[in-house]
């Protein structure tokens, strides 16, 4: 079984909607990262989580430790957010992370 | 901002082929790592490295795998022999004090 799972797998929506993109994980974290895979391969951390919720931009990520869950929001969705959308893990501080599947993101005009 | 740098963005090699991969980690950043994305899969560790030794590694980071900091600046993996099942993209990966930052990968061809 995977450690880190993310749903939906991959998500088309119309520029301006709302997305929610969601990750549970199996193991106890210490903290929790959503990155962006951009189309030509880069990676981009967005958001390193411990506890609560951040927000930058029109980027908001909640964790809820209790039940292993973390969920990434887009307000206002724009064909530029479209990419693949990484969940991934560490175990203890500066351990290696475990990546989820990604989610891949489609926002059409 | 700050920057992971990675060289060469693309290589293509013959199988049986040595390859190193480089990588400029931000300077103040103590925690190196290199991970790996064959096409159209996750995203696997390699192999973590701290104070000039490795702190970790995967299963997949056999014999023919190897890491280093030659001159203190640069991080490099060499693959010694290479087999057409590494060809992949290949990612460094450095942490300073929590939050992790990726170079833009080196993507591995092996014919």
């Amino acid at each position: 079984k995977n450690e880190v799972e993310q749903s939906p797998q991959n998500l088309t929506a119309q520029e301006g909607e709302f997305i929610t993109i969601n990750c549970s994980y199996s193991v106890g974290i210490s903290a929790l990262h959503w990155l962006q895979q951009h189309p030509g391969g880069g990676i981009v951390s967005l958001f390193m989580l411990s506890s609560g919720k951040k927000k930058h931009g029109r980027l908001i990520a909640t964790i809820n430790i209790q039940e292993k869950h973390s969920s990434l929001h887009i307000t206002a969705s724009h064909p530029r957010d479209s990419a693949v959308y990484i969940c991934a893990v560490a175990k203890t501080s500066y351990d290696k992370v475990i990546f989820g599947p990604g989610t891949s993101l489609s926002v059409i005009p | 901002e700050p920057e992971v740098t990675q060289t060469p963005s693309h290589q293509v090699t013959q199988m049986g082929q040595e390859v190193i991969l480089r990588c400029v980690p931000i300077s103040n950043h103590l925690y190196f790592y290199w991970y790996r994305q064959i096409l159209g899969q996750k995203v696997e560790f390699l192999v973590s490295f701290y104070n000039n030794e490795i702190s970790e590694k995967s299963e997949i980071f056999d014999d023919q795998f190897s890491v280093e900091r030659p001159d203190g600046s640069n991080f490099t993996l060499k693959i010694r022999s290479t087999k057409l099942e590494d060809s992949a993209m290949y990612f460094c990966a450095t942490q300073g004090t929590g939050e992790l930052f990726f170079g833009e990968g080196s993507r591995l061809t092996v014919l």
